[in-house]
């Protein structure tokens, strides 16, 4: 079955500093990955996403992410956070056959002045 | 425009009212859904619409009823509720249910039911 491991139930980081999100998921095939924010009182937001090809994806607000398929790992890193990168993140992995997103539990940021 | 809009924003309801919970988009996205988000949780999948049709029922409880009017609407009608229905209701679409097309979330409707 798929699933979606976020060890990291919240995590602070001083603004400026770089951040790293870790995520896990366990998958039969070639996964369909994502990255998703949740800012208090908002819906979620898609960061970035992957399917195929580089390795290495780009997203939005500055933030990336690296797909290694050997330590079954999807980690979403920005060099630099900013005080409105406060929120919860959440990643995800999507089957192919239904188009359901699979949610991790989230990480919550807080960033420190 | 990438905005999915959801009204009302808080909704407080008894156990024996009936209410309905709107999502709108107008992307012309044929896929629409809606999730439950309990309080630092990860969303959960209810339901998926398909071309105005259901094509996803995660066994919900039959005191939550979908409606898709038309491509643009999607409802969650709602009876008889418990307290522990009490959550963030999340509608999102996509242009089609494949998993590569991605999901817009509207900003939610907080629902207590007491």
């Amino acid at each position: 079955a798929q699933s979606v491991t976020q060890p990291d139930i919240h995590i602070t980081v001083s603004e400026g500093a770089s951040l790293e999100l870790r995520c896990n998921y366990s998958y039969g095939a070639t996964p369909y990955l994502f990255w998703y924010v949740q800012s208090p009182g908002q819906g979620l937001q898609l960061l970035l996403k992957y399917f195929s090809g580089d390795t290495l994806v780009q997203g939005i607000k500055g933030f990336e992410a690296e797909f290694k398929r050997s330590q079954s790992s999807f980690n979403l890193r920005k060099p630099s956070v900013h005080w409105s990168d406060a929120a919860e993140y959440f990643c995800a992995v999507g089957s192919s056959n239904t188009g359901k997103l699979i949610f991790g539990q989230g990480t919550t940021l807080q960033v420190k002045p | 425009d990438t905005e999915v809009t959801q009204t009302p924003k808080h909704l407080v309801m008894g156990m024996t009212n009936k209410k309905s919970l709107k999502c709108e988009q107008h992307m012309g996205h044929r896929a629409m859904y809606w999730y439950k988000q309990k309080a630092k949780k990860p969303p959960e999948l209810m339901f998926v619409y398909s071309y105005e049709k259901l094509s996803i029922n995660e066994s919900v409880p039959s005191r939550f009823s979908p409606e898709c009017p038309n491509s643009s609407l999607l409802n969650l009608h709602l009876h008889a509720l418990q307290p522990e229905d009490s959550a963030l209701y999340l509608c999102a679409s996509s242009q089609d249910t494949r998993v590569e097309e991605t999901q817009y979330f509207g900003p939610g409707t907080r629902l207590l039911v007491l």
